[in-house]
């Protein structure tokens, strides 16, 4: 157990809909990173917060956004989704602001299907 | 560039000692990790190195070699557990991870 968690841990939803996805980090993380892992590709790195503050932003789309509340806690808001969204989505913390020479600690992911 | 490359797949017999490789570009580097992945799973640390050399942990070691862009996960006396997918990730200055795509080790009996 990482300490991470991520809440629904199942999602089945139709195209076009929207979802939000959470994630709380490990106790004393400030910083949340998400991911996509689709069945034919490795983990693409979405977006990191630190503290509040977007820190990173990786392979997002438009359609997908995504916040960091001041308990630390993180969502990850998808919107007219469509079938290639569907994926594993990994949320990770750590303790600073980068993730130079820092390990990131994975939650056990959502797993969203849509139909 | 941000390709990192590893096998897709690697079969071995249980007990035997494994190889996996991770080729990167160099531009930028400071730090490689591997993850290991069980399917469905979520990745979880296995090791970090950013000099040159052998690191070692119980059955799992990993080797850095930065001029060469070259790194590789030893697992030794495997067992069936080890089963898994391998995730090399680099991380560069002023950059996020970028992971590599992933070995995915069979072991059999």
């Amino acid at each position: 157990d990482s300490g991470v968690t991520q809440t629904p841990k199942h999602l089945i939803t139709a195209t076009g809909q929207r979802v939000t996805l959470r994630c709380s980090p490990r106790s004393g993380d400030l910083s949340v990173y998400w991911y996509q892992q689709s069945l034919d590709q490795g983990l693409q790195f979405l977006i990191q917060y630190y503290n509040g503050e977007e820190r990173a932003k990786g392979n997002i789309l438009e359609r997908f956004s995504a916040q960091q509340f001041p308990d630390l806690h993180s969502e990850l808001n998808l919107s007219s989704l469509e079938l290639g969204d569907s994926a594993l989505y990994f949320c990770a913390s750590s303790p600073g602001e980068s993730t130079e020479q820092e390990t990131q600690y994975f939650g056990p992911g959502t797993r969203l299907l849509v139909l | 560039g941000q390709n990192i490359d590893q096998p897709t797949e690697m079969t071995a017999t249980e007990g035997a000692i494994v190889q996996i490789n991770c080729t990167y570009q160099t531009s930028g580097f400071n730090g490689l990790f591997w993850y290991q992945q069980h399917a469905g799973e979520a990745p979880t640390f296995l090791s970090y190195n950013v000099l040159d050399g052998l690191e070692e942990k119980g059955r799992f070691s990993s080797f850095l070699s930065r001029s060469k862009g070259y790194s590789y996960l030893l697992l030794k006396e495997l067992q069936m557990k080890d089963s898994a997918s391998y995730l090399c990730a680099v991380n560069r200055y002023g950059q996020n991870f970028v992971f590599g795509p992933g070995t995915r080790l069979s072991v059999l009996p």
